[in-house]
């Protein structure tokens, strides 16, 4: 088991919602990241929290914006849904700061399936 | 150009086969390098990382040319359980805060 846990599992939401979706890691994970994964591409990447911090974001429009706890769990918070945002979102944890001397593998979350009608 | 291109299969390989995938990617300045293994509507795990120096577990070997920038993972004597997607990872250079960049990934089913 990674140590990674998501809610909901699946979530059904209409056009201009906003969506919050949960992830929490064990004690020591101090890097999270948040991926998208749309059906038949490969996740990308969302942004990354460090201790807190938001430390890193990928092409994402700011409708998508995120936080990170001192217990290790996390939130991806998505404002007026579209239909494109329909896909798997993907927690990813691992101790220490990503890149520079800590482990580089990331251990992911089952994910959240969000379908947008 | 993509950042990491793979074919996307189908490969359908009988049980036993050996079967090789191929990733490249774009940025020179990439650091680490990985397949992960996605099955059906699951997340994706580590398979290995990818050394330059070329690395094997088990029955799996994966392989890594900077020069070329291109990657391989070799699988041998397939099992009915290597049926799955495979996802060729890479790292940049920005301090790990640029997140892991996925390609498409490959979907390889094996027959029996």
């Amino acid at each position: 088991e990674t140590g990674v846990t998501q809610s909901p599992t699946h979530l059904i939401k209409t056009r201009g919602q906003q969506v919050t979706l949960r992830c929490s890691s064990q004690s020591g994970h101090n890097t999270v990241s948040w991926y998208q994964q749309a059906l038949g591409q490969g996740p990308q990447f969302i942004f990354q929290y460090y201790r807190e911090e938001k430390n890193g974001r990928g092409n994402f429009p700011p409708r998508f914006s995120g936080l990170q706890f001192p217990n290790y769990s996390s939130e991806l918070n998505v404002n007026a849904l579209e239909l494109d945002d329909s896909a798997l979102y993907l927690c990813a944890a691992l101790p220490g700061l990503a890149g520079g001397s800590s482990t580089d593998t990331q251990y992911f979350g089952p994910g959240t399936r969000l379908t947008v009608l | 150009r993509k950042e990491v291109e793979q074919d996307p299969g189908p490969f359908n390989v009988p049980e036993g086969a050996t079967v090789a995938f191929n990733c490249t990617y774009s940025n020179s300045a990439s650091q680490s390098f990985f397949w992960y293994r996605q099955d059906c509507r699951k997340e994706p795990k580590l398979l290995m990382s990818v050394y330059s120096s070329g690395n094997e577990d088990g029955r799996f070997t994966a392989q890594l040319n900077r020069a070329s920038q291109y990657i391989s993972l070799l699988i041998r004597d397939s099992k009915l359980s290597d049926s799955a997607t495979y996802l060729c990872v890479v790292k940049g250079s920005g301090g790990g805060a640029d997140g892991l960049t996925f390609g498409k990934g490959t979907h390889l089913i094996i027959q029996p």
